[in-house]
């Protein structure tokens, strides 16, 4: 079975550009969730969606939106890029019926933002 | 608030010492969850436990142990006999039972098993 797979794994992306990260879930999941790991803030939470619909957000702003497509892959898209958004951006998936914590990670996407 | 604390930013161990990570949270929920994740090197995240608050029961997995106290808000981690391939940063982290709850992790453990 395939794990949560995660494009691209590293991107480098200028002040003021906008980004989009994709996350393919592990097949038959229906939950991804988003997080950010800097090292200042840790690990914190962006926002979940469970069968195309958005069901949970963490504490960021506008410029962090998502979406989930029918066959659950997600994407998240970060507008007007500021250098405090270099960060390590992990995917999770699970079936979406049990907690949001048992869930498989994918290696992240790290964005560099110079 | 929700919260949780891992107060050891880094830890150093030479291999087969036994070590333990801290884990201390705070929530007005009276159920939840608690859980324990392991970070490689090669980033993603590995689930390793998820304990109720309903269970203070200690629970063992190999070298893995984890202890609940629900007195002391604690839930601490502890590797006995530790290997190099222990070595990552391990996350203690604190959810709500609902499926669409989410978590909130704790800043990490860097742990550094040395040969």
């Amino acid at each position: 079975k395939a794990g949560v797979t995660q494009t691209p794994r590293y991107l480098i992306k200028t002040r003021g550009q906008q980004v989009t990260l994709s996350c393919s879930p592990i097949s038959g999941h229906r939950s991804v969730s988003w997080y950010q790991q800097t090292p200042g803030q840790g690990l914190q939470f962006l926002f979940e969606y469970f069968s195309e619909t958005q069901r949970n957000k963490g504490n960021f702003p506008g410029r962090f939106s998502g979406r989930q497509f029918s066959n659950s892959r997600s994407e998240m898209n970060v507008s007007t890029l500021e250098l405090g958004d270099s960060a390590l951006y992990l995917c999770a998936s699970n079936q979406g019926t049990r907690s949001v914590g048992e869930a498989f990670f994918g290696q992240g996407t790290r964005l560099t933002v110079v | 608030a929700q919260k949780v604390t891992q107060a050891q930013t880094e830890i150093s161990v030479v291999e087969k010492e036994d070590v333990t990570l801290d884990c201390v949270y705070e929530t007005r929920d009276t159920t939840y969850y608690l859980f324990w994740y392991k970070q490689p090197p090669s980033g993603e995240l590995v689930f390793l436990i998820r304990r109720n608050s309903f269970d203070e029961q200690n629970e063992i997995s190999g070298r893995y142990s984890w202890n609940f106290q629900k007195s002391t808000s604690s839930f601490n981690f502890t590797i006995t006999a530790s290997q190099v391939v222990d070595s990552a940063v391990y996350f203690c982290a604190l959810g709500g039972l609902n499926r669409d709850d989410k978590i909130i992790f704790g800043k990490g453990t860097r742990l550094h098993i040395l040969p």
